[in-house]
């Protein structure tokens, strides 16, 4: 089974200041996928960014980006000029690769980390 | 986009009594739907996997007879809590797996209130 450590229940960060959100996983898994969620005061679910395990290339969505590194089960999510809108609850997931048979396509979520951009 | 829509939204009923919950996949097929829960401040748990045509794969834990999923058609998978406690009071959200390309689907949500 799949497990996913998000260590930081709150974080906090000054408008147009950076901050990085931690993420660990364990898996036996060598293919998979790895997200970044938002979800703000809406409940809404936003995908933020997302990283292929077979990809070196460390993924990057405009203002977000990713730290993924492999061997140590590590994806950390770096948000740069933090935003107001930012706030949110951040959850982590990870998702077995599609060809792994049973259970793919189930995410596994980490307890997320919410986070507060003051002005 | 590809679109779940979820209702409704929030629902109050009493305890006792059973509360639907729909999830219509827009513009696209979903033969799979995930249902989850989420506690206030927590995370989401998978509780159950619909399937179009077949019957619903149940996490462990999660009660079947109380928590009914029908999955009709390509198009709407459901959720029924029957005999509603407070303690079912929770955020359940629905999710459609990725295909063809589109990611993964979430609807809005429901919060349900048991009193």
């Amino acid at each position: 089974a799949q497990t996913v450590t998000q260590s930081q229940p709150e974080m906090s960060v000054q408008e147009a200041e950076t901050v990085t959100l931690s993420c660990t996983y364990d898996t036996s898994e060598n293919n998979y996928y790895l997200f970044w969620y938002k979800q703000p005061p809406s409940r809404q679910m936003i995908l933020v960014i997302r990283q292929e395990a077979y990809k070196q290339q460390n993924a990057t969505e405009n203002r977000f980006s990713v730290n993924f590194q492999k061997a140590a089960k590590s994806f950390s999510l770096k948000i740069s000029d933090s935003q107001l809108g930012d706030t949110a609850m951040y959850f982590c997931a990870f998702m077995k690769s599609p060809l792994s048979g049973a259970g793919s396509y189930q995410l596994t979520f980490g307890k997320g980390t919410k986070l507060s951009v003051i002005p | 986009g590809a679109v779940v829509s979820q209702h409704p939204s929030w629902v109050i009923c009493k305890s006792g009594t059973s509360v639907k919950i729909e999830c219509r996949s827009l513009d696209f097929q979903a033969t799979t739907m995930f249902w989850y829960r989420q506690f206030p401040k927590q995370s989401l748990m998978l509780m159950a996997t619909s399937n179009e045509g077949s019957k619903a794969t149940y996490e462990q834990g999660v009660e079947k007879d109380k928590f009914l999923i029908n999955h009709a058609s390509l198009t709407l998978s459901t959720l029924t809590v029957t005999s509603a406690h407070p303690e079912d009071s929770s955020f359940y959200i629905c999710s459609a797996p990725p295909d063809r390309g589109r990611g993964y689907t979430f609807g809005s949500g429901t919060r349900l209130t048991v009193v």
